[in-house]
């Protein structure tokens, strides 16, 4: 099946940083793709969605300033979350649809500590 | 908006035995319902997908249904196994647009 990859799997970094998170499908052109947050024992809320080459559309409530979304080819999205407080801290997942929109494939998720 | 209920929140069987799990959903207008399975610390896999325009469909172990009548969807898994623990999603879109997910079930597979 189509393989989507998140990196890093794990961060740590300290209050106040910014970091950033890639998003990548590796054998097919994502023209969409999904941001998830996750707390634990809880299901996946989705942050925003972001098409190839235009601006990201973010759900209710979600920061745009704050978490930046960056969709600047098929392949890649990043995600960079902004001056990182404690409670920030959270499971981000990605996922990617393509062309054709049949189906939706999950990175593995990403770690994120803020410190 | 589209509302996806997913009860109950945990399920336990003995090991061998099938698992049901059942999803509803609110928006007629749905037509994609994929399952995904969740182990800890890792990002959701999909295990299987149904659209609307078929009732029923099968992988080995899994099978999914869907009456579109009463708008609910369910998983079956078949000969459980130890390492079908883990957390169960269902989700609910129109084509490609945004998941509308389930609060997840976890499954456990009492060896």
């Amino acid at each position: 099946g189509a393989v989507v990859s998140q990196h890093p799997s794990r961060v740590i970094c300290k209050s106040g940083t910014s970091v950033k998170i890639e998003c990548r499908s590796l054998d097919f052109q994502a023209t969409t793709m999904f941001w998830y947050r996750q707390f634990p024992k809880q299901s996946l809320m989705l942050m925003a969605t972001s098409n190839e080459g235009s601006k990201a559309t973010y759900e209710q409530g979600v920061e745009k300033d704050k978490f930046l979304i960056n969709h600047a080819s098929l392949t890649l999205s990043t995600l960079t979350v902004t001056s990182a407080h404690p409670e920030d801290s959270s499971f981000y997942i990605c996922s990617a649809t393509d062309r054709v929109g049949n189906t939706i494939y999950f990175g593995e998720g990403s770690w994120l500590t803020v410190v | 908006g589209e509302n996806v209920e997913q009860h109950p929140s945990t399920l336990s069987v003995q090991e061998g035995d099938s698992a049901v799990i059942k999803c509803t959903y609110s928006d007629s207008a749905s037509n994609y319902f994929p399952w995904y399975k969740q182990e800890l610390g890792k990002g959701p896999q999909l295990i299987i997908d149904i659209r609307s325009n078929v009732g029923e469909k099968k992988d080995q172990r899994i099978a999914v249904t869907l009456n579109k009548t009463a708008k609910h969807f369910s998983l079956h898994i078949t000969e459980t196994q130890p390492e079908d623990s883990a957390v169960y999603f269902c989700a609910a879109s129109k084509g490609n647009s945004k998941l509308t997910f389930g609060k997840g079930i976890t499954l456990s597979v009492r060896p």
